[in-house]
């Protein structure tokens, strides 16, 4: 059974750099079939994508936050990372690490047509950015 | 203001039936896959449907999910007081280069 569960500071100060892990148990975070990424619901909205990272490094974004963020997976600890810098107020959520398997159809033409989803979810960690 | 728009709220009896409907764009509903997650307040979404319409293992098949076009739609049967939850949809955005969620859609049964 696959497992994650997040964990960091719960309280951050404005301006400063969110982190937080993941620990994966369950699964190998270099298997191919597998993106691993991170979703945050803000206090009594939706839900978030952050972005994705897979075992090689290479990541996706959502560019909305693109220029705050780094995800990164360790390998032999079997674990990702969220860094969140020049936090705010609005920064204030609950953290969710999730799997996301993948693939991908040529369409006629040329394109591509994508398949990303969350199969499994940790329960989440709260983080508030409060002075 | 959410990409996929989804109803705010939908509400019916015990043991009937609900449609969510999530409508988008050519840049995304239109040309990727779709899934659909329920999330109970104060815990974890769960996965409830994936690529348009396949359920994930200890989904009920009273759960379904359809595409047609630039929409998608969530069906649920025999409505439970379980069942109560927010339900999102999410697909990729082409043009956006990123995922992107619905809104969400509180479910009421009454």
């Amino acid at each position: 059974q696959v497992q994650l569960q997040e964990s960091g500071p719960g309280l951050v100060k404005p301006s400063e750099t969110l982190s937080l892990i993941c620990s994966v148990s369950g699964d190998s975070i270099t298997s191919s079939f597998y993106y691993w990424g991170w979703i945050r619901q803000s206090p009594g909205q939706g839900l978030e994508w952050i972005g994705r990272v897979f075992y090689t490094g290479s990541t996706h974004y959502n560019p909305s936050l693109k220029s705050r963020v780094t995800l990164s997976a360790d390998t032999s600890k079997n674990q990702l990372s969220l860094k969140l810098g020049s936090v705010t107020a609005a920064d204030t959520a609950v953290y969710y690490c999730v799997r996301e398997p993948f693939f991908d159809d040529l369409l006629p033409g040329g394109d591509r047509s994508y398949s990303y989803y969350m199969d499994v979810w940790g329960t989440g960690t709260t983080v508030t950015v409060s002075s | 203001q959410s990409v996929l728009t989804q109803p705010p709220s939908v509400s019916a009896a015990p043991g009937q039936m609900v449609t969510i409907s999530c409508s988008g764009t050519s840049s995304n509903i239109g040309r990727n896959y779709v899934s659909w997650y329920q999330q109970v307040p104060r815990t974890a979404p769960k996965l409830l449907i994936y690529d348009n319409n396949k359920r994930p293992s200890g989904i009920p098949d009273r759960v379904s999910g359809s595409k047609s076009g630039t929409s998608v739609t969530l069906g649920i049967t025999g409505l439970q007081t379980g069942d109560e939850a927010n339900y999102y949809c999410g697909t990729w955005d082409s043009s956006l280069n990123s995922y992107v969620f619905g809104s969400g859609t509180n479910l009421t049964v009454l």
